[in-house]
């Protein structure tokens, strides 16, 4: 199973539409658990941390599932320039004791005009 | 914001050659800078964690021999590709942090390495 699991899209979704993303991870002991979004040929930006109440920042809305180990990101209103891929990173500790993030493959989202 | 440089932001080499990939912390002192590959249409793995003035820690499966990483300066480190093949061409992104905290990883714009 890997670490870190999304669904890689593509989700095509009309201007104004509600999208929301899925992604599971693997680890139990994570703790700290982000959505970057990637746009093509770039760097990861940090989009928002989730936290375990939720947290809503404009538009987007991120949750945490520790029981079910799954988190969610939600874009109301989508505009043209949140099509991007969208990166479900998890932090994971080694077993050496050292941490790491570990990122999904990515949801790839457009949206169309 | 935090901003995190790279040089080169591309390079072509030819097989066996060696390519030095340099990650500066602009405005900050970075402690601990990290070194990411990612593949076309894979998610970013990473290679190694580097503290300053320590060795970097190498994730398993990467050849610290053939990933050379120096982080001399609080504000440097470079990832030198070694005796570099075609199948080393990845896009190459650094990522700095000052604090210990994930929420403070700032991330390099990235360089595209394509080895002929």
């Amino acid at each position: 199973r890997k670490e870190v699991e999304q669904d890689p899209g593509p989700f095509n979704v009309p201007e104004g539409a509600t999208v929301a993303f899925n992604c599971t991870y693997s680890n139990s002991a994570s703790q700290s658990f982000f959505w970057y979004r990637q746009d093509c040929r770039k760097e990861p930006k940090l989009l928002m941390s989730v936290y375990s109440s939720g947290n809503e920042d404009g538009r987007f809305t991120a949750q945490l599932n520790r029981a079910s180990q799954y988190i969610s990101l939600l874009i109301r209103d989508s505009k043209l320039s949140d099509s991007a891929t969208y990166l479900c990173v998890v932090n994971i500790r080694s077993n050496f004791g050292n941490e790491k993030l570990t990122f999904g493959t990515g949801t790839r989202l457009t949206i169309i005009p | 914001g935090a901003v995190v440089s790279q040089h080169p932001s591309w390079v072509i080499c030819k097989s066996g050659t060696s390519v030095k990939i340099e990650c500066r912390s602009l405005d900050f002192q970075a402690t601990t800078m990290f070194w990411y590959r990612q593949f076309p249409k894979q998610s970013l793995m990473l290679m190694a964690t580097s503290n300053e003035g320590s060795k970097a820690t190498y994730e398993q499966g990467v050849e610290k021999d053939k990933f050379l990483i120096n982080h001399a300066s609080l504000t440097l480190s470079t990832l030198t590709v070694t005796s570099a093949h075609p199948e080393d061409s990845s896009f190459y992104i650094c990522s700095a942090r000052d604090l210990p905290s994930w929420e403070t990883q700032y991330f390099g714009p990235g360089t595209r390495l394509l080895v002929l």
